[in-house]
């Protein structure tokens, strides 16, 4: 069965820099979510779409932005980058966001801030 | 806010030895909970959810029962194996979309 994609895998990037982290839900699930999980701890919800909106929003710092796309495919944009942004980050997707609706989580998108 | 308390590891068991983690939460109503498994280097596995009070849910020798009355949703297996090593993560669901809240994770070794 499909899964959730999430591309890159990894990313190494400097400091003040930008990066776009990509979510390629699972087929027919229109909700998405991300989460960042740093090392050693447990993850943090940030931000989540349903049906291309923003439907709930976490401790996601505002040099952060996300959207979804038509194709219901997500990015999260991250900018002037910081050593603490260092962590794992995950996207998740699920039919019909709800809080019934269990979430299929991607590999991760493993981002080190130099 | 929702808050979820979660067994501290790291818990470190011989193989066929019972096993019990210890979660229980805070939240407005009554949201779905679920276990999640994150194995050495991958991403996290819906493990086994739970959407009301007295469910049990299950999966892979696992089992949780939504306990409403001590907001409680322990895992269980009976006998756990070396493949069972991991990072174990409850998290129930919260808000209209259902975010999840997750606890600290208790890192599982099976030891043979």
């Amino acid at each position: 069965a499909a899964g959730v994609i999430q591309s890159p895998r990894h990313l190494i990037k400097e400091k003040r820099e930008t990066a776009t982290l990509k979510c390629y839900p699972i087929p027919r699930h229109d909700t998405v979510y991300w989460y960042q999980q740093g090392p050693g701890q447990d993850p943090q919800f940030l931000i989540s779409f349903y049906e291309k909106m923003q439907s709930d929003k976490g401790s996601i710092p505002d040099r952060f932005s996300a959207q979804q796309f038509s194709d219901y495919h997500s990015e999260l944009n991250m900018s002037s980058l910081e050593l603490g942004d260092s962590a794992l980050y995950f996207c998740a997707s699920s039919l019909v966001g709800t809080s019934t609706s269990p979430q299929y989580f991607g590999p991760g998108t493993r981002l080190t801030v130099t | 806010g929702d808050s979820v308390t979660q067994m501290e590891g790291p818990v470190t068991l011989s193989e066929e030895a019972f096993l019990t983690i210890n979660c229980t939460y805070t939240a407005t109503g009554y949201p779905s909970l679920f276990w999640y498994v994150q194995y050495p280097g991958e991403g996290l596995q819906l493990l086994l959810k739970a959407t009301k009070a007295d469910d049990k849910g299950s999966n892979k020798g696992f089992e949780a029962t939504y306990r409403k009355e001590t907001t409680s949703f322990h895992l269980e297996k009976g006998s756990v194996q070396v493949s069972d090593s991991a990072v174990y993560f409850c998290a129930p669901g919260s808000g209209s979309q259902g975010n999840l809240i997750f606890g600290k994770g208790t890192k599982l070794s099976v030891k043979p």
